[in-house]
C-alpha cells in the first residue's frame, strides 16, 4: 500500500511568519509531487508541482523535494490569514500498464493568526 | 470560460436509492477521475478514465458505477450497494493520465444519506 504521510496539525503561525509543511511518501518510484490548498467546504486547488530534487519557488511559496529521503515540503513565506486552510500533499507513481496514480495525504490544517 | 462543473452541489439520498452525480469539463482533457473525501481523510480514488468508452476501478469502486460516452462527461452513480455513501465527491480531470500531468478539481458534490 503506497502511503503519503502528513502531520495533521493544526499548525498555527503568526501573520508574517514562515509556515513549513512536510510530507513523506513510501513509494521510492514516485515521480511527480503536488501541493493543493483546500479551504473548508471547498475543493482542492493546485498551489505547486515539483518533479526534480531541489527547490521550486512561486511567489511566497517554495516547494522542496528530496527523493533520497522521500520527503517533500512546502514553505509559505509572509503567511497571511487568507492562507489558513488544509494543505494536501499528493504523490504520483506508476500503477501498472500505462497508468499513473495520484495518492493523497490526509492534509495539514494551517491557521495563520492575525 | 473553461473549467470543470459538478452538479448538484448538494444531494440528499434516501436509503435504497441510486443517485447520479454529474461531472462536465470543457478543458479538452482526456483523463477524468472521481474521488471521495470523508472528514479528516485524504482523497480516495473511486474510478478513472483515460479515454472515451474506457474506465478503470480505483481503490474504492464497490457500490459505484461510471460511464464515459463523451470526452466532456464522466457521471458517477452511487448505487444502493454503497453502504456508507455520505461524503464529499470530487471530480477531476487532466490532459492525459501521464506522470507529469496535473489534476484539476471541480467544485464538488456533497452527498447526504437521509
Amino acid at each position: 500500500q503506497k502511503e503519503v504521510e502528513q502531520n495533521s496539525g493544526p499548525l498555527s503561525v503568526p501573520e508574517g511568519a514562515i509556515a513549513s509543511l512536510n510530507c513523506t511518501y513510501s513509494d521510492r518510484g514516485s515521480q511527480s509531487f503536488f501541493w493543493y490548498r483546500q479551504y473548508s467546504g471547498k475543493s482542492p486547488e493546485l498551489i505547486m508541482s515539483i518533479y526534480s530534487n531541489g527547490d521550486k519557488e512561486d511567489g511566497r511559496f517554495t516547494a522542496q523535494l528530496n527523493k533520497a529521503s522521500q520527503y517533500v515540503s512546502l514553505l509559505i513565506r509572509d503567511s497571511q490569514p487568507s492562507d489558513s486552510a488544509t494543505y494536501l500533499c499528493a504523490v504520483k507513481a506508476w500503477s501498472g500498464g500505462s497508468n499513473y496514480k495520484l495518492t493523497f495525504g490526509k492534509g495539514t490544517l494551517l491557521t495563520v493568526n492575525p | 470560460d473553461g473549467g470543470i462543473t459538478q452538479s448538484p452541489k448538494y444531494l440528499f439520498r434516501k436509503e435504497g436509492q441510486n443517485v447520479t452525480l454529474s461531472c462536465e469539463q470543457n478543458l479538452n482533457h482526456d483523463a477524468m477521475y472521481w474521488y471521495r473525501q470523508d472528514p479528516g481523510q485524504g482523497l480516495r480514488l473511486i474510478y478513472y478514465s483515460q479515454i472515451v468508452n474506457d474506465f478503470q476501478k480505483g481503490d474504492i469502486a464497490e457500490g459505484y458505477s461510471v460511464s464515459r460516452e463523451k470526452k466532456e462527461s464522466f457521471p458517477l452513480t452511487v448505487t444502493s450497494a454503497q453502504k456508507n455513501p455520505t461524503a464529499f465527491y470530487l471530480c477531476a480531470s487532466s490532459i492525459s493520465g501521464q506522470v507529469l500531468d496535473t489534476q484539476y478539481f471541480g467544485p464538488g458534490t456533497r452527498l447526504t444519506v437521509l
